[in-house]
């Protein structure tokens, strides 16, 4: 199976600040890669599929680019509700998540 | 709306057996593959299990291979995760979630709707 890196693994990041999360494959993976977001003691929610698709529901401040190995899930103004674990997936594979934090 | 609802986690003593139900309502089950992803405490998820619509294909995760069924009964809207031989290291949330194929020819796919989880512990 193809390895999912994800970094960081954790950072810190104020309320309206631009935030980028990467995410690499271990071999081309083309723009097939997607992005969840998971708040303590809940199921994990799609926000991002294809790489660049945005699920119905999901606000606009986040987005996906990519493609081949190299991929990023950018939030473009963090609101408090986005303080969560970050994961991308690709078929069978999840990376190791990046927990996202208030400074 | 789309829900999936599972039940049957609780505590197992190591070498044990657990049945994990998940019910399904809202879109037409049977159109779909459903997967069983997992969570252990504190760490990251992990795929566990698919199915195909029909049932007729089944994968698993080297780790449960053996161990772990995966099956679906589509007049019921339900899937299941038979769960034999349990170890220390199948602790874990276990949710229920359905796959959406991007390119069904390529194998890629998300999970679009997941359950709210339901907690195996495997401990004597």
């Amino acid at each position: 199976d193809i390895q999912m890196t994800q970094s960081p693994s954790s950072l810190s990041a104020s309320v309206g600040d631009r935030v980028t999360i990467t995410c690499r494959a271990s071999q081309s993976i083309s723009s097939y890669l997607n992005w969840y977001q998971q708040k303590p003691g809940k199921a994990p929610k799609l926000l991002i599929y294809a790489a660049s698709s945005l699920q119905s529901g999901v606000p606009s401040r986040f987005s996906g680019s990519g493609s081949g190995t190299d991929f990023t899930l950018t939030i473009s103004s963090l609101q408090p509700e986005d303080f969560a674990t970050y994961y991308c997936q690709q078929r069978r594979s999840f990376g190791q998540g990046t927990k996202l934090e208030i400074k | 709306e789309v829900q999936l609802v599972e039940s049957g986690g609780g505590l197992v003593q190591p070498g044990g057996s657990l049945r994990l139900s998940c019910a399904a309502s809202g879109f037409t089950f049977s159109s779909y593959w459903m997967s069983w992803v997992r969570q252990a405490p504190g760490k990251g998820l992990e795929w566990v299990a698919n199915i195909k619509q029909d049932g007729s294909e089944k994968y698993y995760v080297d780790s449960v291979k053996g161990r772990f069924t995966i099956s679906r009964d589509n007049a019921k809207n339900s899937l299941y995760l038979q769960m034999n031989s349990l170890r220390a290291e199948d602790t874990a949330v276990y949710y229920c979630a359905r796959a959406r194929f991007v390119v069904p020819a390529a194998g890629q796919y998300y999970f679009d709707y997941w359950g709210q989880g339901t907690l195996v512990t495997v401990s004597s």
